[in-house]
């Protein structure tokens, strides 16, 4: 069974960085581009980034809203995606999603999601 | 960046209906629109990709269909588990961008 599940959430103050974790299991994560999503409270989706899979470089777009802050990082041997955000601000309080993506990364789908974590930017 | 218009905004509907919504997009995406449903304190869920492949597990009273900057998602039948915000995406074009969402009520 694919299952992605993310971790490491948490209230953090504005400035500072934190980083989340994807574990992903059921497929070959080499093989795969992973994506992450975030949802502000009450609002809707919003992308934040992909890397694709080794075989198309391993190479990672960003929003522009996130750009230069944030970094995501794969490693194959563990099968966990990153997601490294610094100089956390307000406004980047929101549910973060991990995905799993067709290898490129560009033009694929989000066929797998986890459950989120919670991510408060607040003094 | 590409625009996406999703309509209506919500909808109220009975079980058995059948619902319609639709997703403009600024530009032209070819067959890149994917859509998605979100129940309410869950994460989304892949229901339709490239206008119109249903995924693995999904019912097929869902439907999509549309080219070019137009697009539908179809609800053949309401059903009671059916009731939850429906997104669509667009990835043709970094940044992928998203519709407004879509929140199918019990009337």
């Amino acid at each position: 069974e694919v299952q992605v599940v993310e971790s490491g959430g948490g209230l953090v103050e504005p400035g500072r960085s934190l980083r989340v974790s994807c574990t992903a299991s059921g497929f070959t994560f080499d093989d795969y581009a992973m994506s992450w999503f975030r949802q502000a409270p009450g609002k809707g989706l919003e992308w934040i980034g992909f890397i694709r899979s080794k075989t198309y470089g391993g190479t990672a777009e960003y929003a522009a809203s996130v750009r230069g802050r944030f970094s995501i990082s794969k490693d194959d041997s563990k099968r966990i995606a990153y997601l490294q955000m610094n100089s956390l601000k307000t406004e980047d309080t929101a549910m973060y999603y991990c995905t799993r993506n067709g290898p490129y990364g560009g033009n694929s789908r989000a066929d797998y999601w986890g459950q989120g974590t919670l991510v408060t930017v607040s003094s | 960046d590409i625009q996406m218009t999703q309509s209506p905004s919500s909808l109220s509907a009975s079980v058995g209906d059948r619902v319609t919504i639709t997703c403009r997009t600024s530009q032209g995406i070819s067959r890149y629109l994917n859509w998605y449903q979100q129940k309410p304190g869950k994460a989304p869920k892949l229901l339709i990709y490239g206008v119109s492949s249903l995924q693995s597990g999904v019912p097929s009273r869902f439907s999509g269909s549309g080219s070019g900057t137009d697009f539908t998602l179809t609800i053949s039948s309401l059903q009671p588990e059916d009731f939850a915000t429906y997104y669509c995406q667009q990835t043709s074009n970094t940044p992928w961008t998203f519709g407004q969402g879509t929140n199918v009520e019990i009337k």
